[in-house]
């Protein structure tokens, strides 16, 4: 069985602090792995995935096979970064499945 | 290109009755996904559509069901509402099936069972 887990509900850092957004994932074969956001009064969207190996709005997210992990970072957050955000795994002929989420809050 | 619209937005509905929700995916998007949305338990997938075809199920009681029409436009239904079943359902298109094609949200139908 997959599965998704985010442990922090909650994350609040100061703007130009460093943000890590935990998740950790179970799965047997090789999974690929999401981030969502959803901004207030916005629709959930895709941040990024990891076969891109790409950084979006400053974030970036290293799948560790080792450690099971794929966390979000940002070196610097900004207030506009305060969101919804969901870690997501997809395995092979299976639908994305969903960490329960972190509310992150960046605060001045 | 229009997003992903649900309809209707908001939803009240008394326990025992049933209700249909309708989702029109993007423009080209051949699958559907649709996804249960509460605060306990967060996003739970309900059910995935390609071709008119149900391709993964979510674990949801038999009185959740869904369809998808030959234009892409799913519909999913839920009889016999119970007070749980309150949530906000959001329905994703992508262009096809697998991890190559993200998903494109809509905005929610939110149903409250009272």
């Amino acid at each position: 069985a997959q599965r998704v887990t985010q442990p922090e509900k909650l994350l609040s850092v100061f703007k130009g602090a460093p943000v890590e957004l935990k998740c950790n994932y179970s799965y047997s074969g090789s999974p690929e792995l999401f981030w969502y956001v959803q901004y207030s009064r916005q629709r959930l969207q895709l941040l990024l995935r990891h076969i891109s190996r790409e950084s979006i709005k400053g974030f970036t997210a290293d799948l560790n096979k080792g450690e099971t992990s794929f966390h979000l970072k940002k070196p610097f957050a900004q207030e506009e970064d305060s969101a919804m955000y969901y870690c997501a795994l997809q395995a092979a002929g299976y639908a994305l499945n969903f960490g329960k989420g972190t509310s992150l809050l960046v605060t001045p | 290109k229009a997003g992903v619209t649900q309809t209707p937005r908001y939803l009240i509905k008394t326990r025992g009755q049933q209700v249909t929700l309708s989702c029109s995916p993007i423009s080209g998007h051949r699958s559907v996904s649709w996804y249960q949305q509460t605060p306990g338990q967060g996003l739970q997938f309900l059910f995935e559509y390609f071709s008119e075809t149900q391709r993964n199920k979510g674990n949801f009681p038999g009185r959740f069901s869904g369809r998808q029409f030959s234009n892409s436009r799913s519909e999913m239904n839920v009889s016999t509402l119970e007070l749980g079943d309150s949530a906000l359902y959001l329905c994703a298109s992508s262009l096809s099936q697998g991890s190559n094609s993200p998903l494109h949200f809509g905005n929610g139908t939110r149903l409250t069972v009272t």
